[in-house]
């Protein structure tokens, strides 16, 4: 059974760095992109971007490039998305999910609620 | 980047209803639009991929067509279980973008 447990919920303060976690399991987790979407509260999805763990190749929306980073350890099975200094405006919840054929989501994990507040 | 644009926003059904909703592109994206499901609090769910291709355990009552730049999404019989927001998501070139949403409520 394909499963993508991500990381718990985190509070921050504004300004403060984060990483949070999508570890796969499964699958080969080399084989599929990994993406993640934002939800802000009571929002729609937003495509942040995608990371194929087999060789690290990233694409960003061009919303989120230079905002965070996506990255991944092919040897634990986990996909990471990372902020340096984070603002109010990333209060919101992160999903990640494996990619089908293309680029579509099949398998999703069950979030991560990010929540920035001074 | 693409635009995606749902109609309607909000939509009132009856259990037993067929429903429609639309996705339009704001340009040509072949057929590589997929449907999702979310509940609240709940991830979202791959319903339909390739416009109309239906993802594996989805029941048969979801339907999705279309093609270009017009696409639809149909539920031919409402279940009390459909109740949701459904969302489309064009994965024709980057950024991939999705569409602001459908909820669909109870009548």
């Amino acid at each position: 059974e394909v499963q993508l447990v991500q990381s718990g919920a985190e509070v921050k303060k504004p300004g403060e760095s984060l990483k949070i976690s999508c570890k796969g399991s499964g699958y080969s987790f080399t084989s599929y992109w990994i993406g993640w979407v934002r939800q802000m509260p009571g929002k729609g999805l937003e495509w942040m971007g995608i990371i194929y763990p087999g060789d690290s190749d990233t694409r960003y929306s061009p919303s989120f490039q230079g905002q965070v980073t996506i990255s991944a350890d092919k040897s634990i099975s986990t996909a990471y998305l990372q902020w340096s200094s984070l603002k109010a405006s990333d209060t919101a919840m992160y999903y990640c999910a494996t990619a089908k054929d293309q680029w579509e989501l099949q398998y999703w994990g069950q979030g991560t609620l990010v929540t920035v507040s001074s | 980047d693409i635009q995606m644009t749902q109609s309607p926003s909000t939509l009132s059904a009856s259990v037993g209803d067929r429903v429609t909703i639309t996705c339009r592109a704001s340009q040509s994206i072949s057929s590589w639009l997929a449907w999702y499901q979310q509940k609240p609090g709940k991830a979202p769910k791959l319903l339909i991929y390739k416009a109309s291709s239906l993802e594996s355990g989805v029941p048969s009552r979801f339907s999705g067509s279309g093609s270009g730049t017009e696409f639809t999404l149909t539920i031919s019989s409402l279940q009390p279980d459909d109740f949701a927001t459904y969302y489309c998501q064009q994965y024709n070139s980057y950024p991939i973008t999705f569409g602001q949403g459908t909820r669909l409520e109870i009548k």
